[in-house]
């Protein structure tokens, strides 16, 4: 099966501009998940989406970013404006279903913002 | 989650077996332990998992202690490319939450 497909995979702004992110998860999986990960860490969930509502945002930064799952399939993370401390690799991850073990993550986007 | 403890790095030899230790003493009975690694850019590889028996896929073991309290992922024969960051989860809703994890570096 394909894999979660990630775009861009590069993207260098300056502060206080605006960006977005797009993932497209494996066919069928129902949860999408988007994370951060910062040099050196651990990748960190921003967001859970169940098919098109969202089960977590507890830790995405709401005056900056948003997210949105249309139709249950690709989702889109923004940031408005960005901060010097956005610089990191955001990652999507899928799964069949809230429970499942096999989350398969894309290889993510690496932003810089200077 | 239960809060994990894993060695910040850890060299291994070629060809031999690498065994990755991890601590999570505060685990809780239904919280299963979930082993992913990430190798450099790119995203995070589910390895596998368990909740009270030891298990075996065709990538790893995980050797968990019967008190549940620590477990040990094994590599069995460690190549070039198993060099990554080895993640130790505890897990007991639908949440992932990713540590710093172990530097594994497999030397020829």
């Amino acid at each position: 099966e394909a894999g979660v497909a990630q775009s861009p995979r590069y993207k260098i702004i300056e502060k206080r501009q605006s960006v977005a992110f797009w993932c497209n998860p494996i066919s069928g999986h129902a949860t999408l998940y988007w994370y951060q990960q910062i040099l050196g860490q651990g990748p960190k969930l921003l967001i859970q989406f169940q098919n098109n509502g969202v089960v977590d945002d507890s830790q995405l930064p709401k005056d900056r970013f948003s997210a949105e799952r249309l139709k249950g399939v690709d989702s889109t993370l923004k940031i408005q404006p960005a901060k010097l401390e956005d610089s990191a690799v955001y990652l999507c991850a899928s799964s069949r279903g809230q429970g499942a073990y096999g989350y398969t993550f894309g290889s993510g986007t690496r932003l810089t913002v200077v | 989650d239960a809060k994990t403890t894993q060695p910040p790095s850890m060299d291994c030899a070629e060809g031999r077996a690498a065994n990755l230790p991890c601590n999570h003493s505060t685990i809780s009975g239904n919280e299963y332990v979930y082993w992913y690694r990430q190798i450099h850019s790119q995203g995070p590889q589910y390895i596998i998992h368990g909740l009270k028996n030891n298990e075996t896929n065709e990538m790893a073991s995980l050797i968990i202690t019967e008190d549940r309290k620590s477990s040990t992922l094994i590599l069995p024969h460690a190549t070039l490319r198993d060099t990554a960051v080895y993640y130790c989860i505890v897990r007991n809703d639908y949440k992932l939450s990713f540590g710093a994890g172990t530097t594994v570096t497999v030397r020829a």
